[in-house]
């Protein structure tokens, strides 16, 4: 059973940098072809893809947050981090992990986490 | 980028008629080596994550019900619902992954008539 869950401050102020972990049970990270992504959401709004990083550490970003966002992986500890630096209030959104299946041949989540929401305020 | 535009934004359907929602791509996710269209769906219920319905365009997740459909090619796509029940109220979401980045529809909300 595949399961998923973020972790990380509810709150945080603007220009401060934002640190998320994704803590998974059910599969593991080394497994061939298996990756896990973040994607976020504003209230009220649409998703947005903003990670992935894979099995064999190939790590794809979102062109629009490139130079803000990290993701890394601690295969041993079965969790992967995100790290989104400058923050503004218009990054207030739930973020989301989920888990790419090694099937995917590209990216999309079969199984989420539940979603942390992160206000950016001062 | 590849845009994902959905239709209608919004949907209201009586219970147990069928809803129908498009999703139309910038360009092809068509991938001409395995003839496999990369076109996901997901329903997002109020508070929860997103779920997964539809993968390859037309392949049913398992234990997705089998009222739910999913077909179309290249840049063209269609979610339906054949008999609307009370627990399909949501957004439903496309998203190609054809190419990176990934990319998602705008959403569509689908009510009770």
């Amino acid at each position: 059973q595949i399961t998923l869950k973020e972790s990380g401050p509810t709150l945080v102020k603007p220009t401060q940098t934002l640190t998320l972990t994704c803590t998974f049970s059910g599969f593991s990270l080394s497994n061939s072809g298996v990756g896990v992504g973040w994607v976020r959401q504003p209230p009220g709004k649409a998703l947005e893809w903003l990670a992935l990083i894979s099995w064999n550490d190939d790590i794809r970003y979102s062109p629009s947050l490139k130079s803000r966002v990290t993701i890394t992986k601690d295969t041993s500890k079965n969790q992967v981090v995100l790290t989104l630096t400058n923050m503004d209030p218009v990054d207030t959104a739930t973020y989301y992990c989920g888990h790419r299946p090694p099937t995917a041949s590209g990216c999309y989540f079969d199984y989420w986490g539940q979603g942390t929401l992160v206000t950016v305020s001062s | 980028d590849i845009v994902m535009t959905q239709s209608p934004d919004s949907l209201a359907v009586s219970l147990g008629e069928r809803a129908t929602i498009n999703c139309k791509s910038s360009q092809s996710v068509l991938y001409s080596s395995n003839n496999k269209n990369y076109l996901t769906w997901y329903q997002q219920k109020p508070g929860q994550p997103p779920k997964l319905l539809i993968y390859w365009a037309s392949t049913r997740e398992s234990g997705v019900p089998d009222r739910f459909t999913g077909s179309g090619s290249a840049t063209d796509f269609t979610l339906t619902i054949s008999s609307l029940q009370a627990e399909d109220v949501a957004v439903y979401y496309c998203q190609q992954y054809y190419t990176y980045p990934i990319t998602f529809g705008q959403g569509t909300r689908l009510e009770i008539k």
